[in-house]
């Protein structure tokens, strides 16, 4: 069966430092990859997607960075954050063929101060 | 835009009461999915519906597909205080890139 883990879990920053959240997925080969944010308990923002080693498509303008180093690692970073860049980050992978149901990992809460 | 318009945004029942939350849009979807989300983690895949008109059960949850594929809903049975989460709706349009385009959500609080 396939697992997707997030880490960290929480994570506390202060303005302008460096970000990294890395989500890995196991027990599927050739996943899509994609980054959302989550304000509020409320809506999914996409942020990132991918479909392969090294192809990453931006969704919004932002201070944010993805890469996919390994097929199944995807790695969300900022060099600078922001205080906007506070909310709930979800990681979540599809299939690369079908019907593109998405499987979220348990989420990143970041708190920038 | 928002493609997809879900209603209500919130909904407080009572513990055995029964409940319609509705997915809605101008565009035509190839398919839609429905997932819940407890608070802190991660939104969990329901259902996928696929042809129009379709109707799916799981437990007490009902899914039902419009016939154009425009629009969903979802019905919940004699609800339960494990029901309480947030229902998003989610669906993929042709051409899409493997995106999917998510609705805001249902905030569902069943009350004991």
């Amino acid at each position: 069966s396939q697992t997707i883990h997030q880490w960290p879990a929480t994570l506390v920053q202060p303005v302008g430092s460096p970000l990294s959240l890395e989500c890995t997925v196991e027990g599927t080969s050739n996943p899509n990859l994609y980054w959302y944010r989550q304000a509020a308990g409320r809506g999914l923002q996409l942020l990132f997607y991918s479909v392969g080693i090294g192809q990453i498509s931006s969704e919004v303008p932002q201070n944010l960075s993805a890469s996919r180093p390994q097929d199944r690692q995807f790695i969300l970073s900022s060099k600078k954050l922001l205080l906007s860049d506070s909310g709930f980050y979800l990681c979540a992978w599809s299939a690369d063929r079908g019907l593109y149901e998405q499987y979220f990992g348990p989420g990143t809460r970041l708190t920038v101060t | 835009t928002q493609l997809l318009e879900q209603s209500p945004q919130f909904l407080s029942i009572q513990e055995g009461e029964n409940l319609t939350v509705y997915c809605n849009s101008s565009s035509v979807f190839s398919s839609l999915q429905w997932y819940r989300q407890e608070p802190g983690e991660g939104p969990v895949l329901l259902v996928t519906v696929v042809t129009g008109g379709e109707v799916k059960k799981l437990k007490r949850l009902t899914f039902q597909f419009g016939d154009a594929r425009k629009d969903s809903s979802l019905h919940i049975t004699a609800a339960q205080t494990g029901d309480t989460g947030l229902y998003l709706c989610a669906g993929e349009r042709g051409g899409s890139n493997y995106k999917l385009t998510f609705g805001k959500g249902t905030l569902l609080t069943v009350n004991p």
